[in-house]
């Protein structure tokens, strides 16, 4: 089955640094990924659509030059949290979803394991 | 917009049924998902509906009524490792809604002896 990865599981940092998350597709490109932010006990909230070779479309209220999008190839994304605080402590999980079908369209997305982020 | 609702906890016995339940408003509508989410973990997919009815996979089954904006997620002789977070969420399609997922605010099931 399709299989999406995600590195670093887990990351403890200090106020004011900045983190990058990873998140692969193992065994398949993924023109389009997505990156979710999900807080304790809520659901999973989108804050940006990542298409492969363009820029990143944010959702409103995600500042863009906050967390910073590539998508550089076609099985890896990457996320990195600038000048990180505290408030941006969260769960961050990825998802990709896989080129398929004569139109190059699958309906299904797979999810990453997910990183959880700690900022101190 | 999008507007996804479901109630937010449950609780049932060991070997009973449970229905979760899912209403939507949305803008787009290309399909509904069930996801199950163990705490810390990522979502794992349970079904996929796109036709009004109902769709049977082992214990689980997924219902669907487009006119109503109204999916239901049935499961069957309950487990313990059951309980968990079952999310539903709507995908816009290509076009309108934005050729994205957008979820509710999950169901936390808890599953008793």
């Amino acid at each position: 089955g399709a299989v999406v990865s995600q590195h670093p599981s887990r990351v403890i940092c200090k106020s004011g640094t900045s983190v990058k998350i990873e998140c692969r597709s193992l065994d398949f490109q993924a023109t389009t990924m997505f990156w979710y932010r999900q807080f304790p006990k809520q659901s999973l909230m989108l804050m940006a659509t990542s298409n492969e070779g363009s820029k990143a479309t944010y959702e409103q209220g995600v500042e863009k030059d906050k967390f910073l999008i590539n998508h550089a190839s076609l099985t890896l994304s990457t996320l990195t949290v600038t000048s990180a605080h505290p408030e941006d402590s969260s769960f961050y999980i990825c998802s990709a979803r896989d080129m398929k079908g004569t139109s190059g369209y699958s309906y299904e997305q797979y999810f990453g394991p997910g990183t959880r982020l700690t900022v101190t | 917009g999008q507007n996804i609702d479901q109630p937010t906890e449950m609780t049932a016995t060991e070997g009973a049924i449970v229905q979760i339940n899912c209403t939507y408003q949305t803008s787009g509508f290309n399909g509904l998902f069930w996801y199950q989410q163990h705490a810390g973990e990522a979502p794992t997919f349970l079904s996929y509906n796109v036709l009004d009815g109902l769709e049977e996979k082992g214990r689980f089954s997924s219902f669907l009524s487009r006119s109503k904006g109204y999916s239901y997620l049935l499961l069957k002789e309950l487990q313990m490792k059951d309980s968990a977070s079952y999310l539903c969420a709507v995908w816009g399609g290509l076009t309108g809604g934005g050729n994205k997922l957008t979820f509710g605010t999950g169901t936390q099931l808890k599953v008793e002896l």
